[in-house]
């Protein structure tokens, strides 16, 4: 069965600050890869999502990177993190099925990430 | 560019009672998606509709797809306090590169 993991789970880090937020999928090969922001008490929003190594696709411009290293890991970067970057960051797999489309999300358990 | 809008955004519902959540979208689609989350956890996977007129059931929820009016439907039966969550849907467009759009959410309370 497939797997999604996220670390950390929690994050307390001051303005200004780098960023490191990983994400990795067991059981799966090739998956369209995710990363998605929530703001307290709001909704997602899209921020990364990569269909292959080395293929990254944004979503918003802002100060965040993503990276995908190797096919099943996912990294969220930042070099200079903003107090608006607080928020709770999930992680999301699926498979594509041809024509532009994709079976269901399955998503990690999140990194809970405050900036002070 | 595709837009989804789920209302109502919030509802708070007696225990016992029925509601239903609605779920917009403004381009065709044949593929939409709901997931329950709860407070301060991830999205958790309900119901997978593939087709018009597609209905799947779990226990209380019962969700529907109508691509023609490109709505979806999440019913509650008889809601229990154990409902109270944030529901989302989400729509995947065709030939939209892999990538699904989600509704605003809609936070459900079931008060006793």
């Amino acid at each position: 069965s497939q797997t999604i993991h996220q670390w950390p789970a929690t994050l307390v880090q001051p303005v200004g600050s780098p960023l490191s937020l990983e994400c990795t999928v067991e059981g799966t090969s090739n998956p369209n890869l995710y990363w998605y922001r929530q703001a307290a008490g709001r909704g997602l929003q899209l921020l990364f999502y990569s269909v292959g190594i080395g293929q990254i696709s944004s979503e918003v411009p802002q100060n965040l990177s993503a990276s995908r290293p190797q096919d099943r890991q996912f990294i969220l970067s930042s070099k200079k993190l903003l107090l608006s970057d607080s928020g709770f960051y999930l992680c999301a797999w699926s498979l594509g099925v041809g024509g532009g489309l994709v079976d269901e999300q399955y998503f990690g358990p999140g990194t809970r990430l405050t900036v002070t | 560019e595709l837009k989804v809008e789920q209302n109502p955004l919030f509802l708070s519902m007696q225990e016992g009672k029925n509601y239903t959540i609605y779920c917009n979208y403004s381009t065709t689609s044949d593929r939409l998606y709901w997931y329950r989350q709860d407070p301060g956890k991830s999205l958790e996977s309900l119901f997978v509709l593939l087709s018009n007129g597609a209905v799947k059931q779990e226990g209380r929820l019962m969700a529907s797809l109508d691509t023609k009016a490109r709505l979806s439907t999440l019913h509650i039966t008889a809601a229990v306090h154990d409902l109270s969550a944030t529901y989302f849907c989400a729509v995947d467009m065709r030939f939209g590169n892999e990538k699904l759009t989600f509704g605003t959410g809609t936070r459900l309370t079931i008060i006793p």
